[in-house]
């Protein structure tokens, strides 16, 4: 039972574009989502999150969306740069059960310049 | 860097056998997660202690254990290995309702 889902395995844009991540969950007791970055041979890297209160979050040039009626959100990454290039995994928990994450298949993210 | 650090590295064992991995978790930090990402699944939620108690578990088998010590270090251990779990372990710490920050990994090869 795949709770959150990734359906793009991979995405290419051009440097300087914007890239767009989408993340889709069917587990209506997430209330905190979370978008890492991940090299290989690396540990996950945290980039931004959002609690399900708030529909948008903004951290420079990473914003994350929140469609809670969709049980939908996505990572925009504007402008995309090549050190962007990273394989990104969405993550979701409900805080009542412990914050456990429950993580996405991941998009690998390549930047051309 | 994440501050929180995992030994070993790399880790290459033969079936039936046992190994412990480490994990120091970020300064402060009193929650540490552990993780499996296999090749062919993503990242699995193993178990959760908080401050040496077990807080939750996940899709950890019978042959795996975890710990976390008083001064908040963790060792999962795995037992009668088989080759199906060879995979990257990842350890993960932070606060009770905040974001986990991961280190680096265990790559366990079962031979």
């Amino acid at each position: 039972d795949q709770q959150v889902k990734q359906n793009s395995p991979s995405l290419s844009v051009q440097e300087g574009r914007i890239s767009i991540l989408n993340c889709d969950y069917t587990n209506s007791m997430f209330d905190y989502f979370l978008w890492y970055k991940k090299y290989p041979a690396e540990g996950p890297t945290f980039l931004i999150s959002i609690s399900s209160i708030k529909d948008k979050n903004e951290d420079g040039r990473f914003t994350v969306f929140l469609n809670k009626s969709a049980k939908h959100l996505s990572l925009h990454i504007v402008p995309s740069q090549p050190g962007d290039s990273a394989v990104y995994f969405c993550a979701a928990s409900a805080r009542t059960s412990g914050s456990r994450l429950t993580f996405g298949e991941g998009t690998q993210l390549t930047v051309n310049p | 860097d994440s501050g929180v650090t995992q030994t070993p590295k790399h880790l290459i064992t033969a079936t039936g056998q046992r190994v412990t991995l480490r994990c120091s978790p970020r300064s402060g930090d009193l929650s540490v997660y552990w993780y499996q990402q296999s090749l062919d699944q993503g990242l699995q939620f193993l178990i959760h202690y908080y401050n040496g108690e077990e807080r939750a578990k996940g899709n950890i088998l019978e042959r795996f254990s975890a710990q976390q010590f008083p001064d908040l270090h963790s060792e999962l251990n795995l037992s009668s290995l088989e080759l199906g779990d060879s995979a990257l372990y990842f350890c993960a710490s932070g606060r009770q309702e905040d974001e986990q920050f991961f280190g680096p990994g265990t790559r366990l090869t079962v031979l």
